[in-house]
């Protein structure tokens, strides 16, 4: 069974970088990747996808802080020139078979 | 423009039902899968369901199975989620969501609230 793990929380300073790990489960570690942000309050928003070739497209208006990358079964979320408005807590998912929505449990980010 | 946006969320007694809505705009819906996704307040994203896009093939989490249906009318560009038999634990807020090869959209979601 598919499982997707991620650390409950990051913090790092005004200006500094974060990178956010998400594990993909043994036997899965080729499976594509999309990353959401949630603020506080609010929805959940596109942020990227990260394919199993390395490619990634990016959702309307990301900007350029928001990069994605991957090593064997982890894939990252590095956020630079961390803003106030990053503070927001990050989800991987992705899909079983193309048809089943898996979640990860959430990274929540601290803007010290 | 794609919008997504949810409609039918509110109190109902456990055992009852609701049927939520996703009205979409901005793209031709009928040629796209669409998704249910839940949340707890509080908690995590969890997927619930999703349909094809001529409406000929559902899946569902084991939670909601057999409990809830997803549907759709390609000719009124709306998503349904017919929820029956709601138990508590089916309290969240409900966002639909369109996912096609890394172009994704969410809606602002619909709070649906199981209480006695």
């Amino acid at each position: 069974q598919l499982v997707l793990t991620q650390s409950p929380s990051a913090s790092a300073s005004l200006g500094a970088s974060v990178k956010l790990t998400c594990t993909l489960s043994s036997g899965h570690s080729d499976y594509a990747i999309t990353w959401h942000q949630q603020q506080p309050e609010k929805g959940p928003r596109y942020l990227m996808k990260l394919n199993s070739d390395g490619s990634h497209t990016k959702g309307d208006g990301i900007p350029d802080r928001f990069s994605v990358s991957s090593s064997g079964a982890e894939r990252y979320l590095t956020i630079s020139s961390l803003q106030s408005e990053d503070e927001a807590d990050y989800y991987c998912q992705t899909w079983v078979s193309g048809t089943q929505g898996i979640f990860g449990g959430g990274t929540k980010v601290t803007v010290l | 423009e794609v919008q997504l946006v949810e409609s039918g969320g509110g109190l109902v007694q456990p055992g009852g039902s609701l049927r939520l809505s996703c009205a979409a705009s901005g793209f031709t819906f009928s040629t796209y899968w669409m998704h249910w996704v839940r949340q707890v307040p509080g908690k995590g994203l969890v997927w619930v369901a999703r349909i094809d896009n001529d409406g000929s093939s559902t899946a569902y989490a084991d939670s909601v199975k057999g409990r809830f249906t997803v549907s759709r009318d390609n000719a009124e560009n709306t998503l349904y989620l017919q929820m029956n038999s709601l138990r508590v634990e089916d309290t969240a807020i409900y966002y639909c969501l369109r996912d096609w090869h890394g172009e994704v959209y969410w809606g602002q979601g619909t709070l649906v609230t199981v209480s006695s």
